[in-house]
């Protein structure tokens, strides 16, 4: 099965870059999509088919797609980012939903 | 304006069955593109997709938990339904139901989610 790997924290003071990365094989072949989920509530979607962004959502927050790696970038970083983030694909050769393991957001 | 509800048990004991409705409103499952999802995260864990229904009755199963689950709806009540047979307390998590973005797979709509303990 299809495996998206995430690394478990990112830290970054606040108004500085962060970036976290999805690696899967071959992911520029897929929609990746990156859900936010602040304590203790569901997840949301910031960014969506590798690179949009839903209505409401900052322009801070952008996603790119090449090779095997898939990358969030947040801008600017706000103490109100900290969470966790994951990312998600339909592996299209299983016809399954996966979800990586997730990257725990700390602003310093 | 979509929204989406978990109900059931918080409790099971080990080797029961949970069943887990969703109920929802804002959309139709009978709309072509709409699917509803399961979801569920044990606690300070990862989010593991378990199933995904469509509008069409077309069905989807996690690989690795497909001997165990069964997702069916309810279109006349906008339900949607999760069994999960012979529970541990490995299974014990906060189970999500969410919508599916008509013709994006990812889910754009969640439940608040509801936490269920497998313990004797």
């Amino acid at each position: 099965s299809y495996v998206l790997t995430q690394p478990p924290s990112v830290s970054v003071a606040p108004g500085q870059t962060a970036r976290i990365t999805c690696g899967g094989s071959n992911i520029r072949s897929q929609s990746v999509h990156w859900y936010q989920q602040m304590a203790g509530q569901a997840p949301v979607v910031v960014v969506f088919d590798d690179s949009d962004r839903p209505s409401g959502i900052p322009e801070r927050f952008s996603g790119s797609n090449s090779g095997n790696m898939a990358t969030l970038t947040i801008r600017r970083v706000e103490a109100g980012d900290e969470a966790d983030y994951y990312c998600q694909v339909w592996d299209i050769s299983t016809d399954h939903l996966v979800f990586g393991g997730g990257t725990k957001l700390t602003v310093l | 304006q979509i929204t989406l509800k978990e109900s059931g048990p918080t409790l099971v004991k080990p080797t029961q069955t949970l069943t887990l409705t969703c109920s929802f409103s804002g959309f139709s499952l009978s709309t072509s593109g709409v699917g509803v999802g399961w979801i569920r995260q044990p606690p300070g864990k990862a989010l593991e997709w378990l199933a995904l229904i469509y509008w069409s009755d077309d069905k989807r199963y996690s690989p690795s938990l497909r001997n165990r689950l069964t997702i069916t709806k309810d279109t006349s009540k906008n339900q949607v339904v999760l069994t999960l047979t012979n529970m541990d307390p490995v299974d014990t998590a906060t189970y999500y139901c969410a919508h599916r973005r008509p013709g994006y797979n990812l889910f754009n709509y969640w439940g608040q989610g509801t936490l269920v303990t497998v313990s004797s």
